[in-house]
């Protein structure tokens, strides 16, 4: 089954401490999309990337928040000198093409102490 | 500015039967993208259906159909003969084809399927 795949799929930091999470789309996607879904709402748009271009960050954090599609590997979402309020799932979503339907990973729920 | 709206925090249903599940929306583009997806307990996010909005027929996927009402800005999703697998966390999405690709969201309906 070559669906999305995010890792790690719980991760807990320290406030202060960096998260990385990692996500490789469907194969033969290249169009990538990071969410993230606080308890008890809905999907949060975050930042949209094709390979080794960020599209559309408008969704991200100005600060400590960043994110890459590298030509090789996974895309990363990379959250710094994180805070208990970074709590929550972050989703990754690929698709074919930008008018294609996303097709989401399982998420990585982050926990912050 | 793209806005999803589901009036519905929870729903219940009987195993067996049909169930609504309503979703609005507002655009001014006029071309876009209705999505409906299914979270289960595990987290994980489903997609389920598409509907386009030059799409003259409602989209259909098995036991999951889609009725899209332009005129209302509706795009009700329609489980018929429930099951308890069913019961979950559902969202209703928009991707407005012009502008930013991203999917807005609503604030999801929690349906439990009673046997």
């Amino acid at each position: 089954n070559a669906g999305v795949m995010q890792n790690p799929r719980h991760l807990v930091r320290r406030r202060g401490q960096e998260a990385r999470l990692r996500c490789s789309p469907m194969k033969g996607h290249s169009h990538v999309y990071w969410y993230r879904q606080l308890p008890e709402e809905g999907l949060k748009f975050m930042v949209y990337l094709q390979k080794e271009n960020i599209i559309d960050e408008s969704g991200m954090p100005k600060e400590r928040f960043s994110a890459e599609f590298p030509k090789e590997g996974p895309s990363i979402l990379r959250i710094q000198q994180v805070v208990r309020g970074d709590s929550a799932a972050y989703f990754c979503a690929s698709s074919r093409s930008d008018d294609q339907p996303q097709h989401f990973g399982d998420g990585t729920r982050l926990s912050i102490l | 500015a793209q806005k999803i709206t589901q009036t519905q925090p929870g729903m219940f249903v009987q195993e067996k039967e049909a169930v609504t599940l309503d979703c609005t929306y507002d655009t001014s583009d006029q071309s876009y993208g209705l999505f409906w997806y299914k979270q289960p307990s595990s987290g994980e996010m489903i997609f389920l259906i598409y509907q386009g909005s030059y799409d003259e027929q409602n989209a259909t996927e098995g036991r999951y159909s889609l009725n899209f009402q332009k005129a209302r800005k509706s795009a009700n999703l329609v489980i018929s003969a429930s099951q308890l697998g069913d019961s979950a966390m559902y969202f209703c999405a928009m991707r407005e084809d012009t502008g930013r690709r991203a999917l807005t969201f609503g604030s999801g309906t929690r349906l439990q399927v009673q046997p």
